[in-house]
């Protein structure tokens, strides 16, 4: 089983439609939890941190759940901009720093 | 956001030569810095950590005679490929933590490497 579990997608959806993209994770220790964006033949670049407490970014909201060792963003009024791969990031430290990033999930938004 | 820069952007080479990547981290020291290597479709894969200083620390199934790590000062880290291959081909990105805030990650903008 994979460290970080993403649906690879892709997803296709229309301008302003509404989509959710889910992640889990297998080590319990984990201990901070991202999404990354990453457009193609690029670096990543940090969306948002993800809290317990849910945390919402303009259209963009992230939220955990720690008993589920579950993450999710939510993409309210998709604009075409959003398209590319979103990628969940979990960190644990636990005998040395560790990051795992998810395979990613892809995002086409069509006029 | 810190800003994180890598030189080449793109380099193509022969089977059989050596290549070095430069991360540079700009406006900050990068007391630790990451090396991914990333194929087409596929995630991130770390291939090492490297502390200033330091030996580099690889992961499993990367060979570190092939892939020489140097983090040399708090500002620079280099990857040195070894007689690549034309599998070694790949956009390898770099990124660097600032000992201040050990979650947060600065990635460089990618290095895409073709063997021929």
């Amino acid at each position: 089983r994979k460290e970080v579990e993403q649906d690879p997608g892709p997803f296709n959806v229309p301008e302003g439609a509404t989509v959710a993209f889910n992640c889990t994770y297998s080590n319990s220790a984990s201990q901070s939890f991202f999404w990354y964006r990453q457009d193609c033949r690029k670096e990543p670049k940090l969306l948002m941190s993800v809290y317990s407490s849910g945390n919402e970014d303009g259209r963009f909201t992230a939220q955990l759940n720690r008993a589920s060792q579950y993450i999710s963003l939510l993409i309210r009024d998709s604009k075409l901009s959003d398209s590319a791969t979103y990628l969940c990031v979990v960190n644990a430290n636990t005998g040395g720093f560790k990051t795992i990033f998810g395979a990613g999930t892809r995002l086409f938004v069509k006029a | 956001g810190a800003v994180v820069s890598q030189h080449p952007s793109w380099v193509i080479c022969k089977s059989g030569t050596s290549v070095k990547i430069e991360c540079r981290s700009l406006d900050f020291q990068a007391t630790t810095m990451f090396w991914y290597r990333q194929f087409p479709k596929q995630s991130l894969m770390l291939m090492a950590t490297s502390n200033e200083g330091s030996k580099a620390t690889y992961e499993q199934g990367v060979e570190k005679d092939k892939f020489l790590i140097n983090h040399a000062s708090l500002t620079l880290s280099t990857l040195t490929v070894t007689s690549a291959h034309p599998e070694d081909s790949s956009f390898y990105i770099c990124s660097a933590r600032d000992g201040t805030a050990i979650y947060e990650q600065y990635f460089g903008p990618g290095t895409r490497l073709t063997v021929t």
